[in-house]
């Protein structure tokens, strides 16, 4: 199946200092990525979706100047933490659609995670 | 809008015995439905998916799930499990109509497998 990496995976830094995580789709293009956060034994949330060439769509309550969202290439989205504080700390996982020329499946591929630690 | 409720967040199973993990949907359109399965700091990796057509799905790892539209439910199955299959288990939904291609998740299954 197609494949989705982050990074780094998991990432420790200070209060007040601003961390980037990368997204990419190694084997497909991905025009659409979608970046996902996860509280301890918590479900996945919808933060924003990345469309390639334009700006991110965000969900309702997530600050789209705390969490910048890049989407250059078909290949890479990047998540930027602004300003990171201890209560920004969680898990975040990105994920793409791979259309690869046939019948939409839906079906969403995932990178690893990236964890966040604010001190 | 729509919505995923799982209706258990644990459940405890002796290994070789089988498991039920319950999810119902709401949504006022037609939907996808998957089940993905994450392993402690990992993203998320598809169970299995129904799109069309038979409404018994087999997927990887042994796993199955029925999708019943009058009950709105794709309860996932396994007959025998094993230690391995210990994870949290998520149903999601993907609804195609509106447009939105982004999945709207249930708050998972914790399936603590014991020997």
């Amino acid at each position: 199946g197609a494949v989705v990496s982050q990074h780094p995976s998991w990432v420790i830094c200070k209060s007040g200092t601003s961390v980037k995580i990368e997204c990419r789709s190694l084997d497909f293009q991905a025009t659409t990525m979608f970046w996902y956060r996860q509280f301890p034994k918590q479900s996945l949330m919808l933060m924003a979706t990345s469309n390639e060439g334009s700006k991110a769509t965000y969900e309702q309550g997530v600050e789209k100047d705390k969490f910048l969202i890049n989407h250059a290439s078909l290949t890479l989205s990047t998540l930027t933490v602004t300003s990171a504080h201890p209560e920004d700390s969680s898990f975040y996982i990105c994920s793409a659609r791979w259309l690869a020329g046939g019948p939409e499946t839906g079906e969403l591929f995932f990178g690893e995670g990236s964890r966040l630690t604010v001190l | 809008a729509q919505s995923v409720t799982q209706l258990d967040s644990q459940v405890p199973v002796f290994e070789e015995a089988p498991v039920e993990l319950r999810c119902n949907y709401s949504s006022s359109v037609s939907v996808y439905l998957f089940w993905y399965v994450q392993y402690p700091n990992q993203g998320l990796q598809l169970l299995l998916k129904y799109l069309s057509g038979s409404t018994l799905v087999k997927g990887i790892n042994g796993f199955e799930a029925e999708f019943n539209k009058s009950q709105t439910s794709f309860h996932l199955r396994k007959p025998s499990v094993h230690i391995s299959d210990t994870a949290e288990y998520f149903c999601a939904v993907s609804n195609l109509d509106t447009g939105r291609r982004a999945l709207t998740f249930g708050s998972g299954t914790r399936l603590q497998v014991q020997p």
